[in-house]
């Protein structure tokens, strides 16, 4: 249960909005999006659980896909503090496991 | 706001000598996880525990490796003969893990990791 994720880095200007994708051939009972500062562990940013969800988070806005086999992140007026690596989570109910995508790490130039 | 706590933060070792992670997740959590993350890669699955006992394992986790949860709040890693290669950020994560998909439910909480050195 492959999670792709694209792009792996994104270098932006403070204020500009971006997209992070996450793609895989297989279902998922849920979509996570996590976010990893330097030298820390993985926080959650948004759970999705429903076919089509859209969910926001302040500037944050998840969707997970009607086939739950996709999703995206958007972050709007990007700010320096959003730096980090942003990771997308498929979670299985059935078996109980989560798989992470390889990570997209933002850069914002201020 | 509850979390899950990992010590030692950084350990450095000597290549073959034994090594123990502990991590204390968040108290009302039925579900405990350990992952590994190689500097600048993704995060990579190692093992899960519910009801005292490994439910899952990784091909990564194999017979140097060990977890237990010894007195019911730590939850131990043990790496039994250290290489170079286990040179890695090791995260601990819990999770309150319910029968239905309910909002909320089934997500991590991780903890700040622990930095080991294989030198």
């Amino acid at each position: 249960q492959l999670l792709e994720q694209s792009p792996q880095f994104l270098s932006i200007q403070e204020g500009e909005n971006l997209t992070v994708y996450c793609n895989s051939s297989s279902v998922f009972s849920s979509l996570q999006w996590y976010r990893q500062e330097p030298g820390e562990g993985p926080v959650l940013l948004i759970a999705l659980y429903k076919a089509g969800e859209l969910t926001s988070n302040g500037r944050l806005t998840a969707q997970f896909g009607i086939t739950r086999k996709d999703s995206f992140l958007n972050i709007s007026a990007s700010i320096p503090s959003d730096v980090g690596i942003y990771f997308c989570a498929g979670y299985s109910y059935n078996f109980n496991k989560f798989y992470f995508g390889s990570g997209t790490k933002l850069n914002v130039k201020p | 706001e509850p979390e899950v706590t990992q010590t030692p933060s950084h350990q450095v070792t000597q290549m073959g000598q034994e090594v123990i992670l502990r991590c204390v997740p968040i108290s009302n959590h039925l579900y405990f996880y350990w992952y590994r993350q190689i500097l600048g890669q993704k995060v990579e699955f190692l093992v899960s525990f519910y009801n005292n006992e490994i439910s899952e394992k990784s091909e990564i986790f194999d017979d140097q490796f060990s977890v237990e949860r010894p007195d019911g709040s730590n939850f131990t890693l043990k790496i039994r003969s250290t290489k170079l290669e286990d040179s890695a950020m090791y995260f601990c994560a819990s999770s309150i893990g319910t029968v239905e998909l309910l909002s909320g439910a089934n997500v991590l909480t991780f903890g700040a990791g622990s930095r080991l050195t294989v030198l």
